[in-house]
């Protein structure tokens, strides 16, 4: 039981390029979320999935995409990437939207 | 969602109870209060959470106030390993979807 895992761990872009934050839970929750964390600064809400087949934007959406892949997978896009989404990306699930949160590991996520 | 204030941050040392405040004086009946951590560089892990009644788990006790606008969370014996940025928020349940509205914080550092 893995719990939440994400890839990659770290990663370097240039700006402009495009990448995919992957995340996985294996516990079998219904709700996923995606936040980021700058440096002395708590969690930002960016996106999240209450259920499988629908994503909802959080706090701080502009930028990002996702796609609630199945019940297990939701992954974050980063289209044309910028220096300001330099930061530590964070996936969570719970059982429903009001339950305890588990998170992954995070990606550290670099953009030049 | 209830806003929460923390201290930004306390000291403890090794083997003593570490009280750490949390004041949330507009949280709703339907609001419980939710503690996470966060150790360096990992990702937020769930502590405990409780609505009204005091509640003890194998890492922490929860003191609510009878009138539900403060809570204290309670380390009994604080180690160093228990050094990290304590997060207190208040989770709309029962029916509501809530998302998690994480502020700054309180920095403990649990010292020798």
């Amino acid at each position: 039981n893995a719990g939440v895992t994400q890839t990659p761990k770290f990663q370097v872009l240039k700006t402009g390029q495009s990448m995919t934050l992957q995340c996985a839970q294996d516990m079998n929750h219904n709700s996923m979320y995606w936040y980021r964390q700058d440096p002395g600064m708590g969690l930002r809400l960016i996106y999240y999935s209450a259920s499988e087949g629908t994503t909802d934007k959080g706090e701080v959406p502009n930028g990002y995409n996702v796609s609630r892949l199945n019940k297990r997978e939701f992954s974050l896009r980063l289209e044309s990437a910028a220096p300001s989404q330099t930061s530590v990306y964070f996936c969570a699930s719970s059982e429903s939207g009001y339950e305890t949160q588990y998170f992954g590991p995070g990606t550290r996520l670099l953009v030049l | 969602d209830a806003k929460t204030t923390q201290p930004p941050s306390m000291d403890c040392a090794e083997g003593r109870a570490a009280n750490l405040p949390c004041n949330h004086s507009t949280i709703s009946g339907n609001e419980y209060v939710y503690w996470y951590r966060q150790i360096h560089s990992q990702g937020p892990q769930y502590i405990i959470h409780g609505l009204k009644n005091n509640e003890t788990n194998e890492m922490a006790s929860l003191i609510i106030t009878e009138d539900r606008k403060s809570s204290t969370l309670i380390l009994p014996h604080a180690t160093l390993r228990d050094t990290a940025v304590y997060y207190c928020i208040a989770q709309l349940t029962g029916g509501s979807w809530g998302k998690l509205q994480f502020g700054a914080g309180t920095q403990v550092v649990v010292t020798p």
